[in-house]
């Protein structure tokens, strides 16, 4: 069982949808971040979120902290493929050590 | 400012044999981590080196795997001898440390994608 789940595993919609890609946890977190990871290359940062109940918006992106600060989620509106790729939750719940969710792959058609 | 540097980019050896992987972190940054993500799944810490002190390597296969940063800079990770299940993208990543927010920023390499026939 990992600490962190994310769902779905995967999703393919079409160019203009929208999306939420979940990441759940029984435990508590300081802070959770958010990282893209396109084919090839390592996991870039998005975001990172601190405050229970903290939203935080990049560009078409919506990132959540649960008040519990246990869960995160992740909302982009009107997809484009140039957001494809495999979306990283990672929290470090106790001291220094980053874990990572399984990750999402997002595939967006044109 | 450069980013974190990894070698090889891709490495194909059979079962049983060696393979190495070297490392440049973004200059200052005292922490360095190795991860490995094995196709479909999120990377999972293998070792973190703090200077060139061991922090964590709980998850290290120790029969197999080994792991250095001489002089608190360049690391090196080393695979012998190589099983199947190896097969995998190795990611170096560093830090400076925590950030404003109490929440420690990395920046990854590329990865080293292993392939073990």
């Amino acid at each position: 069982t990992q600490l962190l789940e994310q769902s779905p595993q995967f999703l393919s919609i079409q160019e203009g949808e929208n999306l939420t890609v979940y990441c759940n946890s029984s435990s508590v977190f300081s802070s959770l971040q958010w990282y893209r990871q396109e084919p090839g290359e390592g996991p870039v940062l998005l975001v990172t979120v601190v405050t229970g109940g903290e939203v935080k918006k990049l560009k078409r992106l919506t990132f959540q902290f649960g008040d519990a600060r246990k869960d995160s989620s992740l909302h982009i509106t009107a997809a484009q493929p140039g957001d494809t790729g495999l979306y990283l939750c990672a929290g470090d719940p106790a001291g220094n050590k980053l874990t990572f969710g399984g990750g999402t792959r997002v595939l967006v058609k044109p | 400012e450069a980013g974190v540097a990894q070698s090889p980019r891709y490495k194909i050896i059979e079962k049983r044999q060696s393979v190495a992987f070297w490392c440049n972190p973004i200059s200052g940054h005292a922490t360095l981590y190795w991860y490995q993500q094995i196709l479909g799944q999120g990377p999972k810490l293998l070792i973190q080196f703090q200077n060139n002190g061991v922090v964590d390597d709980s998850q290290l296969p120790k029969d197999r795997f080994s792991a250095e940063r001489l002089k608190g800079v360049d690391s090196t990770l080393k695979i012998q001898p190589a099983k199947l299940e190896d097969s995998a993208v190795y990611l170096c990543a560093s830090s400076l440390g925590a950030s404003i927010s109490g929440a420690n920023v990395l920046t990854f390499g590329a990865g080293s994608r292993l392939t073990v026939l």
